[in-house]
């Protein structure tokens, strides 16, 4: 069965260092998401992506992230400059198209920002 | 951000007996909810949904009722299973805007044997 893959499964890194996330979400999918979960809190939405652009974005999502869509196959999320309160589950999830379908997600990568 | 809301954090129910897990939403624009089931370590698994122009959807021993008056969904699970132990999270989206969801807090299912 097709699924959403992220890699890696568990990042630390450095407050103030550069961190990529990434995604190979389901092939034939064409909208792109993600959220993130901080320890004991909801699943909040992030950003979505569809035809190689950003088409929505939380307020949560400011200058210090973005994402891109390389090659076709993978989708990253950059969070440029790592603080202590990153540290969270992001997940990567897409939907093959915009309306009645659910969104299917990866398996989450923990960052953890020291 | 509270436009989805699921006021316990918890439930309890014995092997065999029905789990009701209760969602309520503010935002009137939502016209379509899903349920996903989620375990430790691991991403939100879809579990179900329902268009807001339908009351009441299927799928085994799975069904979700929208009642949109009281802005109030609830998934039933007959007959509960230890496997079914899991936290459940209730989202809701905008079809025609994007399509981000929303997540309730989740409510941590335990099935007892």
């Amino acid at each position: 069965e097709p699924e959403v893959t992220q890699t890696p499964s568990h990042q630390v890194t450095q407050m103030g260092q550069e961190v990529i996330l990434r995604c190979v979400p389901i092939s034939n999918h064409l909208y792109f998401y993600w959220y993130r979960q901080i320890l004991g809190q909801k699943v909040e939405f992030l950003v979505s992506f569809y035809n190689n652009e950003i088409s929505e974005k939380s307020e949560i999502f400011d200058d210090q992230f973005s994402v891109e869509r390389p090659d076709g196959s993978n989708f990253t999320l950059k969070i440029r400059s790592t603080k202590l309160e990153d540290s969270a589950m992001y997940f990567c999830a897409s939907r093959p198209r915009q309306g009645g379908t659910e969104a299917f997600f990866g398996q989450g990568t923990r960052l953890t920002v020291v | 951000d509270q436009q989805v809301k699921q006021n316990s954090p918890s439930l309890s129910v014995q092997e065999g007996r029905i789990s009701i897990l209760n969602c309520d939403y503010t935002n009137s624009m939502f016209d379509y909810f899903l349920w996903y089931k989620k375990y430790p370590a691991e991403g939100p698994t879809f579990l179900i949904s329902i268009s807001s122009i339908k009351d009441k959807n299927e799928d085994g021993r799975f069904t979700v009722f929208l009642n949109k008056s009281a802005k109030h969904l609830s998934l039933h699970i007959v007959p509960s299973q230890p496997g079914d132990s899991a936290v459940y999270f209730c989202a809701a989206s905008q079809e025609t805007s994007g399509s981000r969801l929303t997540f309730g807090e989740g409510t941590q299912l335990t099935v007892n044997p």
